[in-house]
């Protein structure tokens, strides 16, 4: 059975860094592209960036309201894929999911992040 | 990048008859390598992560009623529901993979 597992949302600050964990299990992790979405309350999806399985070369994209302040990494050894987030927003208050995109696509049940002052 | 635009924003359908949502790619969603489309559908009920339905635009996901259907290439795509059901009260998105994702805006849909 397919299982993403995330963890680390948190209340913090304008400005302020958080890091958010994956963890993935029943699939062939280290060959999927896995991405990170979000959801602000009442409103739809939004890619919020991606990486790319290490034999792709684990390239990364990010959407552009989180480019420069968010990072995604992965470690294939223990399956986890990862978010970094720095200089938090208020507009960054959302459900994160991490999303493998295989062949059907799998989410997790997301983690709550509150950027408030 | 890749623009998706769902039509219509809400969908209000009888018990029993028949849902089509719309979902317009700004590109050809079409890959000729595996000679797929990488656009996918999901449903999202309040509280609960998205389900993927369909992938490969027109594959159902594992356990999914067959009255959900996906069809259309290239660019343009549909989810049906062939007769709607109480349960399938929900806003769905369309999901492009094939460049860096975007999602559709979602679409609304009500018991009439």
């Amino acid at each position: 059975e397919v299982q993403l597992v995330e963890s680390g949302g948190d209340l913090v600050k304008p400005g302020g860094s958080l890091g958010l964990a994956c963890a993935a299990s029943g699939f062939g992790f280290s060959n999927a592209y896995m991405s990170w979405v979000r959801q602000a309350p009442g409103k739809g999806l939004e890619w919020v960036g991606r990486i790319a399985p290490t034999t792709d070369g684990g390239t990364t994209d990010y959407a552009a309201p989180v480019k420069g302040r968010f990072s995604i990494s992965r470690d294939d050894s223990k399956n986890i894929l990862y978010l970094q987030m720095n200089s938090l927003r208020i507009e960054d208050t959302a459900v994160y999911y991490c999303i493998a995109t295989t062949a059907p696509p799998h989410w997790g049940q997301g983690t709550l992040v509150g950027v408030s002052s | 990048d890749i623009v998706l635009t769902q039509s219509p924003d809400s969908l209000s359908v009888s018990v029993g008859d028949r849902a089509t949502i719309n979902c317009k790619s700004s590109q050809s969603l079409f890959s000729s390598s595996n000679s797929k489309n990488f656009l996918a559908w999901y449903q999202q009920k309040p509280g609960q992560p998205p389900k993927t339905l369909i992938y490969w635009a027109s594959t159902r996901a594992s356990g999914v009623p067959d009255r959900f259907s996906g069809s259309g290439s290239g660019t343009d795509f549909t989810l049906t529901i062939s007769s709607l059901q109480a349960e399938d009260v929900a806003v769905y998105y369309c999901h492009q993979f094939f460049t860096t994702d975007t999602f559709g805006q979602g679409t609304k849909v009500e018991i009439k």
